[in-house]
C-alpha cells in the first residue's frame, strides 16, 4: 500500500507569492491533517479534512487555506506569503480520524519544504 | 497556548546508553498519548502509544511510563543505538466535537554516538 505522497518535496518562493500544496492520502483513508513543522515549534496543527469539509482547525491566519477533493485528496494554500512561512508543511492521512477509533494512527508524509525569500 | 511541554530539546546518548525523554500536559481531556519518530527529509512515523489508564507500554527497547497523577509522560529507550539518532515527538490526543485532534510536543533530538 502506498504511503502518502506530498508533492512538491522543495518549494522556494519570494515574499508576497502564493503556494498550493498536495497531499495524497493513503488509499482508504478518508480523514487529511496539515501540520506546519518549524525548529523549535514543533508541529503546529493548522487544519483537518474529512469528506471535503474542514472539521478542526488551528491558530493559523486566513492566508492558510485547504480544501479537499472527493478522492480524499488534498491541498493547501498559502498566499501572501511572508519569511516566517519558511517551514516543513506535513500532511497526514488517518481513516477516518474519529477521537475512539483505537486504529485512529496518524500517517505522515514525508513533507515539503518551503522557503520563502 | 501550548498543551504539551517536551524536555530536553537535544539529547547526546552513548552507545548502549538509556535514553530519556519527558513530556507534561495541562489538559485532562487527552486520552492518548503517541510518540512519532522523525528522521532526516521523513515525516514522523508513530513509534509507540500509552492509554492514561496504563502507567506502563513496552515495546521491544521502547518504554512509555505514564503518571497520570503528575499529568506527566516518558520515553526511555533502552540500550540505545547510532540508529536510533532522529528527532522524537511526544503528542496527546484529545476529543474534538468526535473527532482527534493530536497536539505534539516541540521535538527532542536524539543523537546516539558510538
Amino acid at each position: 500500500k502506498a504511503g502518502v505522497t506530498q508533492t512538491p518535496r522543495y518549494l522556494i518562493k519570494t515574499r508576497g507569492q502564493q503556494v498550493t500544496l498536495s497531499c495524497s492520502p493513503i488509499s482508504g483513508h478518508r480523514s487529511v491533517s496539515w501540520y506546519q513543522q518549524t525548529p523549535g515549534q514543533g508541529l503546529q496543527f493548522l487544519f483537518e479534512y474529512f469528506s471535503e469539509t474542514q472539521r478542526n482547525k488551528g491558530n493559523f491566519p486566513g492566508r492558510f487555506s485547504g480544501r479537499q477533493f472527493s478522492n480524499s485528496r488534498s491541498e493547501m494554500n498559502v498566499s501572501t506569503l511572508e519569511l516566517g512561512d519558511s517551514a516543513l508543511y506535513l500532511c497526514a492521512s488517518s481513516l477516518e480520524g474519529q477521537a475512539l477509533g483505537l486504529n485512529e494512527k496518524l500517517f505522515f508524509g514525508s513533507g515539503t519544504q518551503l522557503s520563502v525569500l | 497556548q501550548q498543551q504539551v511541554k517536551q524536555s530536553p530539546q537535544s539529547l547526546i546518548v552513548q552507545k548502549g546508553g538509556i535514553s530519556i525523554i519527558n513530556c507534561a500536559y495541562e489538559n485532562t481531556a487527552f486520552d492518548y498519548f503517541p510518540w512519532y519518530q522523525q528522521f532526516p527529509g521523513k515525516g514522523p512515523a508513530l513509534l509507540i502509544a500509552i492509554r492514561p489508564d496504563v502507567s506502563e507500554k513496552k515495546e521491544g527497547r521502547f518504554t512509555i511510563s505514564f503518571n497520570k497523577s503528575a499529568k506527566q509522560f516518558s520515553l526511555h529507550i533502552m540500550d540505545s543505538q547510532p540508529g536510533d539518532s532522529a528527532t522524537y515527538f511526544c503528542a496527546a490526543r484529545m476529543n474534538s466535537g468526535g473527532y482527534q485532534k493530536v497536539t505534539f510536543g516541540t521535538g527532542t533530538k536524539l543523537q546516539v554516538i558510538p
